[in-house]
C-alpha cells in the first residue's frame, strides 16, 4: 500500500530533550516536506526537500532541523524542544517538487507535547 | 506572497442539507487551488484541485468547488451532506512558479453534520 508513515504518533517530552520524528514514504517520491498544524492557523511548512541531500527552509523553520540521506526518509529533529513547539506535525511527499500541481500525500500526523 | 482565508471556523449543518464552505485567497500571481479533508485523528486527503480550464471542479465524495478569479474565491459545495462528512476542511493554494511545491493553507473549517 502506498503510504507515508510517521513515528511516533504521540510524544510527550520535556523542554530541552532532543527528539526525532521519523517520516518514511514507499512511493519513490522525490519531494518531501514537514508541516505543523496549530488551531486557527492551518498547516505551515517547516522544511522541505526536493531530493536526496537537498533541503530548504519553509515558513517556520526556527528550532527545527532536517536531513535527507535516503530518498524514502525525511526525519524532523528538534535539538532543544520548547513548549511553543507543542503542535501536530505532518510529513508529506509528492512525486516531484517542480510544478506545484503535484499532489502531496500526507502522513497520519505526530502529536507532540513539550512540557 | 499569498494567503488563504477560510471565513468560517465552524459550520453546523443537518444531514441531507446542502453546504458551502468558503475560501478566499490573495496572490500576486496565478495559483493552483486545493481542498483537503482531515477526518478525526487522520492525515489530510485531497478532495479536489483546480489547475486550469473549467472553473467548476468535481472531487471525491460528491464535493465540488468553483474557481472565481474576479472574486479570488474557491468555495466548496455539496448538495446533500452525510454524517460521515463531519471533518475539518482546508483550502490551500500553491504558486506554480515556486519550485518548493509549498502549499499555503487556510485556517480550516470544521464541518459538523447533525442527524
Amino acid at each position: 500500500e502506498a503510504q507515508v508513515t510517521q513515528n511516533p504518533r504521540y510524544l510527550i517530552t520535556v523542554t530541552g530533550k532532543k527528539l526525532t520524528v521519523t517520516c518514511s514514504q514507499n512511493m519513490n517520491h522525490e519531494y518531501m516536506s514537514w508541516y505543523r498544524q496549530d488551531p486557527g492557523l492551518g498547516l505551515r511548512q517547516i522544511y522541505y526537500s526536493m531530493n536526496v541531500e537537498v533541503t530548504d527552509k519553509g515558513d517556520v523553520p526556527e528550532g527545527y532541523k532536517v536531513s535527507r540521506k535516503e530518498k524514502r526518509n525525511f526525519p524532523l529533529i528538534l535539538e532543544s524542544p520548547s513548549p511553543n513547539q507543542t503542535s501536530l506535525y505532518f510529513c508529506a511527499s509528492s512525486l516531484e517538487g517542480w510544478g506545484s500541481y503535484n499532489e502531496q500525500f500526507f502522513g497520519p500526523g505526530t502529536r507532540l507535547t513539550v512540557l | 506572497a499569498q494567503s488563504v482565508t477560510q471565513l468560517d471556523s465552524q459550520v453546523p449543518v443537518f444531514e441531507e442539507a446542502p453546504v458551502e464552505l468558503r475560501c478566499n485567497y490573495s496572490s500576486s500571481v496565478s495559483v493552483y487551488l486545493f481542498w483537503y479533508v482531515q477526518y478525526p485523528n487522520q492525515g489530510l486527503q485531497l478532495l479536489l484541485k483546480y489547475l486550469s480550464g473549467s472553473t467548476l471542479v468535481k472531487g471525491i465524495n460528491g464535493f465540488e468547488a468553483e474557481f472565481n478569479k474576479s472574486q479570488t474565491s474557491f468555495h466548496l459545495r455539496k448538495p446533500s451532506v452525510h454524517i460521515s462528512d463531519t471533518a475539518e476542511y482546508f483550502c490551500a493554494v500553491s504558486d506554480p512558479f515556486n519550485a518548493g511545491n509549498m502549499l499555503t493553507f487556510g485556517g480550516g473549517t470544521r464541518l459538523m453534520v447533525k442527524p
